[in-house]
């Protein structure tokens, strides 16, 4: 089976850098990828590390060690538009995602 | 929704009702997916689709059904057989299978049970 670990919530002020971590079992594992979810909204795809090593996209960072099942999304110059719920997804085999159950990150003032 | 559209947004089931969710994608993608989200919670899949006329039950298959058609369309029947259907249903597409990347997803549609 599948299961993915994530903290429920995170808190952080404007400016700051936070790090969302996912710990993961699973077999079949092709990659990670990660996705934000506004209230009420639909899920958009962040990023996808298929190999050990950090991905950088603005001002998103992804992060995967297979060896130690692990990944972070690292956000950096939070945004109060940043608030949102945050998921890791496992790749597994038929180009099928298994979902953790999400980090609510708020953002303050 | 970037070629992906899921309809109705809001839908009220009654008791002993069967309702069907539309999810229709332009973007020529193999691959379609239904997952349902209850408040709070992750994703989990109920279906999923690689080709035209062949689907897969996901973890959560029972109560629900599909077709596979077209592949443009994979609509989701939720039947009096699901107890609890009350939740957010989101489709979801991706490139051809074998390719890096994440999914797709339609607006979802919620439904309610009265």
């Amino acid at each position: 089976g599948q299961s993915l670990e994530q903290p429920s919530e995170v808190t952080a002020v404007e400016g700051a850098i936070v790090q969302i971590n996912c710990t993961y079992q699973t077999s079949g594992f092709y990659g990670l990828s990660w996705y934000q979810q506004h209230d009420g909204g639909a899920p958009t795809f962040l990023s996808y590390n298929a190999l050990d090593g950090l991905e950088e996209t603005g001002r998103f960072s992804s992060f995967l060690s297979r060896s130690d099942s692990y990944g972070y999304l690292l956000l950096q110059e939070l945004q109060m538009k940043d608030s949102a719920s945050y998921f890791c997804a496992v790749k597994a085999n038929f180009n099928k995602f298994y979902f953790g159950s999400g980090t609510k990150l708020n953002v303050k003032p | 929704d970037g070629g992906i559209t899921q309809s109705p947004k809001y839908l009220f089931r009654k008791e002993g009702q069967n309702v069907t969710l539309s999810c229709e994608q332009n973007l020529n993608h193999d691959a379609m997916y239904w997952y349902r989200q209850d408040p709070g919670q992750g994703l989990r899949l109920i279906y999923y689709s690689q080709i035209v006329n062949d689907f897969q039950k996901g973890d959560i298959a029972e109560g629900y059904s599909v077709s596979r058609e077209k592949k443009e369309s994979f609509p989701l029947t939720v039947t009096s057989a699901q107890k609890n259907p009350t939740a957010f249903y989101l489709c979801a597409i991706a490139p051809n299978f074998g390719t890096d990347y994440g999914y797709t997803f339609g607006s979802g549609t919620r439904l309610t049970v009265v």
